[in-house]
């Protein structure tokens, strides 16, 4: 069971937007610390996708996005394509653990 | 090219050693925190060591704790990971990752990761 709460999946036709959230408490999200988000095919090597809350690396397309408010992140993920399909993680610090922790991972499904 | 490539997985008795390798090329190694995840089949990832530039400070999660030991050579581009008293829940694909973020090292995140090596642990 892990710190940050994520749903185990979630589902989109192509072209529709998907959210997904990651819910922390006090002592990691709410605490302040940053939020990141990972893709990960299975068999492959994961991939960093939204770094510091919101940000997107270089050659990430500007189709996802992230937010965070309080103890609480979302990645969003408009105009779905087949090839968005994958694990998805986020990924904070918690200080009451003093660990680095991912959520429990989402797997999105494009139908 | 920037790239991680993790070695020295295989099949261990419960109770045996490991020692996995992460070699690193195309950046300047010795300039990154280094991060070990695991992934056990069927189940998300998990974190469980960390290394700062100058192997001044080393972190591990609880459920590895005084059976692995996270390390590094910073003329050799490389981390490693030695792994004691296996237990059958370590049984996992092991990926080496490099940190990155320049908020300190509580807030790091990982912007390059290896494909990973896997660790079975069975009798």
């Amino acid at each position: 069971q892990s710190v940050l709460t994520q749903p185990p999946s979630v589902s989109g036709a192509p072209g529709q937007r998907v959210t997904i959230s990651c819910i922390g408490s006090s002592s990691n999200i709410g605490a302040d610390f940053d939020v990141h988000w990972y893709q990960h095919f299975p068999g492959t090597a994961p991939k960093l996708l939204i770094y510091v809350d919101r940000n997107r690396p270089s050659g990430v397309p500007d189709r996802f996005s992230a937010s965070r408010s309080g103890s609480s992140a979302s990645l969003a993920i408009t105009g779905l394509q087949a090839e968005d399909e994958a694990d998805y993680y986020c990924q904070s610090y918690d200080s009451s653990l003093s660990s680095w922790v991912f959520g429990g991972g989402t797997k999105l499904t494009v139908l | 090219e920037v790239r991680l490539a993790e070695s020295g997985g295989g099949l261990v008795k419960p109770g045996g050693s490991l020692r996995l390798s992460c070699a690193a090329s195309g950046f300047t190694f010795g300039s990154h925190g280094m991060v070990w995840v695991r992934q056990a089949p069927g189940k998300g990832l998990e974190w469980i060591s960390s290394i700062t530039t100058r192997s001044n400070s080393k972190y591990y999660a609880d459920s590895v704790k005084g059976r692995f030991t996270i390390s590094r050579d910073n003329t050799k581009n490389s981390l490693f990971l030695q792994m004691n008293s296996l237990r059958v829940e370590d049984t996992a694909k092991y990926y080496c990752a490099r940190a990155a973020g320049s908020n300190g090292f509580f807030y790091i995140y990982l912007d390059l990761w290896g494909e990973g090596t896997t660790v079975t642990v069975s009798s």
